[in-house]
């Protein structure tokens, strides 16, 4: 079974600084990893992957996230926040090993709230 | 605009009711998934199909149930509504060779209110 685990419900940033939202996972074989971004009343709208590869992936609005397959996690970055990075934000997971009746769709976290403050 | 189409954008319903949401993915996806959004369950997912063929059941009732057209656009009904139903619901498309690259594009959802 696959899963993903945001721990934070909540983050809280001044602008300017940089954020951090954490993101950890479970998969069987190797994992295709996922970022969203949902603002009020809208739907998700992707942000950046890892399938393989630079740990290290570079994603839209200056966002990047770093894999670390030893620690099972996929941390969303950003150097510097702007106020209008604020939003509900959602990591998602999908095992590359499917084998029959295993899933194929995404399993999301429960999403953590970014507030960038002014 | 994503390309993935949710109608009606509101819904608003008596307990009991029977409701139906409509998608349409985005042109060239055979795979649309709903999913559920609600405060205190998060985003779960309901149900997937694949070029009219169901794929995959996730935490979805009994009480609801989906299908999805020749034309590949999906509706998911909602029958004997209760409270707890109310929820935003999201339409997700994929083209099978791109999932594993862009994941999902969604829909803007529709958000059902049971009174």
């Amino acid at each position: 079974a696959q899963s993903v685990a945001q721990p934070e419900d909540q983050v809280n940033v001044a602008e300017g600084n940089p954020l951090t939202v954490k993101c950890t996972y479970s998969v069987s074989g190797n994992p295709y990893l996922f970022w969203y971004v949902q603002y009020p009343n809208r739907g998700l709208q992707f942000l950046l992957k890892y399938i393989t590869g630079d740990n290290l992936v570079k994603g839209s609005y200056g966002f990047e996230a770093e894999f670390n397959k030893s620690q099972t996690s996929f941390h969303l970055k950003k150097p510097s926040a702007l106020v209008s990075d604020s939003a509900l934000y959602f990591c998602a997971v999908r095992d590359s090993l499917l084998s029959s009746g295993s899933a194929r769709q995404l399993t999301f976290g429960s999403g953590t709230q970014l507030t960038v403050l002014p | 605009d994503s390309g993935v189409t949710q109608t009606p954008k509101h819904l608003i319903t008596a307990t009991g009711q029977r409701v139906t949401l409509r998608c349409s993915p985005r042109s060239g996806d055979l795979s649309v998934y709903w999913y559920q959004q609600s405060l205190d369950q998060g985003l779960q997912f309901l149900i997937q199909y694949y070029n009219g063929e169901e794929r995959a059941k996730g935490n979805i009732l009994e009480r609801f149930s989906a299908q999805q057209f020749p034309d590949l656009h999906s509706e998911l009904n909602l029958s004997s509504l209760e409270l707890g139903d109310s929820a935003l619901y999201f339409c997700a498309s994929s083209a099978k060779e791109k999932l594993a690259n862009y994941g999902y594009t969604f829909g803007s959802g529709t958000r059902l209110t049971v009174v």
